[in-house]
């Protein structure tokens, strides 16, 4: 099982910072099957980036998602107050599919 | 799009329960489906999937051999058949669209229902 650990746990910013979260795999990753999500309290997760890199419909351009290999990262360049919330990785490129435990952005 | 998911409730250890997906606004046998749970306070976790048509289920390790997911495409449907449910199964269960026939992102969930495992 390929295992995601995101850091930090947690990430203490204010609004209009810079916010820069980390997903590291224990063994190689395609990028083609890593993805972001985002999910705010009392709701269900949406689909932030997909394919390490790409924004799914409607995100706005400031999430950017990069990396390959066990290192990817999504940033968040200008935190707006609808972004604080919980930011999970996952991988479906191997089976099981899994997630990483989650990075809460909150705010400072 | 829409998924509503169904089902869920308090249950005894070892009790069954069966969890239904009621999907509608895409062409449902075109895309797999996801079930994926998050237990109170606790991140999130892929409990199994479903092909378009069925040809290709998988399951976590944690709930394989007690957990079956089936799908009927006429009625627009998912289920997840849990049986032996124990307390580590007490969570959030949500329904997710694939972007896929076979697997892919969850580009759609539902609220989710909750299950909860205790005597």
């Amino acid at each position: 099982e390929i295992v995601l650990t995101q850091s930090p746990g947690t990430l203490s910013l204010s609004p209009g910072e810079r916010a820069t979260l980390s997903c590291r795999a224990s063994q190689s990753v395609s990028s083609s099957y890593l993805g972001w999500y985002q999910q705010k309290p009392g709701q269900a997760p949406r689909l932030l980036i997909y394919g390490a890199s790409s924004r799914a419909t409607g995100i706005p351009d400031r999430f950017s998602g990069s990396g390959s290999g066990t290192d990817f990262t999504l940033t968040i360049s200008r935190l707006e107050p609808e972004d604080f919330a919980v930011y999970y990785c996952q991988q479906f490129g191997f089976s099981p599919q899994t997630f990483g435990q989650g990075t809460k952005v909150e705010i400072k | 799009v829409q998924l509503v998911e169904s089902g869920g409730g308090l249950v005894q250890p070892g009790r069954s329960l069966r969890l239904s997906c009621a999907a509608s606004g895409f062409t449902f046998d075109d895309y797999a489906i996801h079930w994926v749970r998050q237990p109170p306070g606790k991140g999130l976790e892929w409990v199994s999937s479903i092909s378009w048509n069925s040809g290709n289920i998988v399951y976590a390790d944690s709930v394989k051999g007690r957990f079956t997911i089936s799908r009927d495409n006429a009625k627009n449907s998912v289920y997840l058949q849990m049986n032996n449910l124990r307390a580590e199964d007490t969570a959030l269960y949500y329904c997710t669209k694939a972007t896929g026939y076979t697997s892919g992102w969850y580009d759609y969930w539902g609220q989710g229902t909750l299950v909860t495992v205790s005597s």
